[in-house]
């Protein structure tokens, strides 16, 4: 098993442009979730989709969005970037629907916006 | 709002010493509670989660109600433990999320 995949590793963005991170989920996982963690803090929870709908959102602005596809991979798009919006974005998958059984992470993908 | 809390950011112990890392958190119902830990170039990982009165490489942790606190427990840390260990929280419920804590640095010394 590949576990969670993440892409791209590490990206590079000036302020204002718009950004694009991949997810694919263990095979089976059907819930797949977002969280961004800056440098010092824990993760801080974006976005959470299962069976492709939005089942949770955390605090986060609109120009933050994501989808999940059919076959369950996802993708979460930033747009009109920030300096603040460096950070690893974290993707994490569950084979419940429910996150009682705890979350799988992937590596992560490291943006940075200069 | 749920929260979690980890007082400490680092903790510095020598091999062979007691380990207690220390997480509150703070939550109207009844949570799950869990631990995960980021070794050294690794991805965040699950150490244990309560609802399975585990013990995974020697640690142990216990849910305290009373006194909202989910501590994370070694009797005898091990160099191989030195880690970024991070306290989390789902609620009860369908298509919880988790709320993490700041986490905690254990740097165990030779």
């Amino acid at each position: 098993d590949a576990g969670v995949t993440q892409s791209p590793t590490h990206l590079i963005k000036t302020r204002g442009q718009q950004v694009t991170l991949r997810c694919s989920p263990i095979s089976g996982h059907k819930s797949v979730s977002w969280y961004q963690q800056v440098l010092g803090q824990g993760p801080q929870f974006i976005f959470q989709y299962y069976e492709k709908e939005e089942r949770g959102r955390g605090n986060f602005p609109d120009r933050f969005s994501a989808r999940q596809f059919p076959n369950y991979s996802s993708e979460l798009n930033v747009n009109a970037l920030l300096l603040g919006d460096s950070a690893l974005y974290l993707c994490a998958s569950s084979g419940a629907g429910t996150g009682n059984y705890g979350y799988t992470f992937g590596s992560g993908t490291r943006l940075t916006v200069v | 709002a749920q929260r979690v809390t980890q007082p400490e950011k680092l903790l510095s112990v020598f091999k062979g010493a007691p380990v207690e890392l220390k997480c509150n958190y703070s939550y109207s119902g009844s949570p799950e509670l869990f631990w995960y830990v980021q070794y050294s170039r690794q991805r965040l990982q699950l150490l244990l989660r309560h609802i399975s009165r585990e013990s995974i490489k020697g640690f142990t942790a216990d849910l305290n109600k009373g006194e909202t606190s989910f501590h994370l427990k070694k009797p005898f840390a091990q160099e191989e433990d030195s880690a970024m260990y991070y306290c989390a929280l789902s609620e009860n419920s369908g298509y919880s999320t988790l709320t993490f804590g700041k986490g905690t640095m254990l740097l165990v010394s030779p």
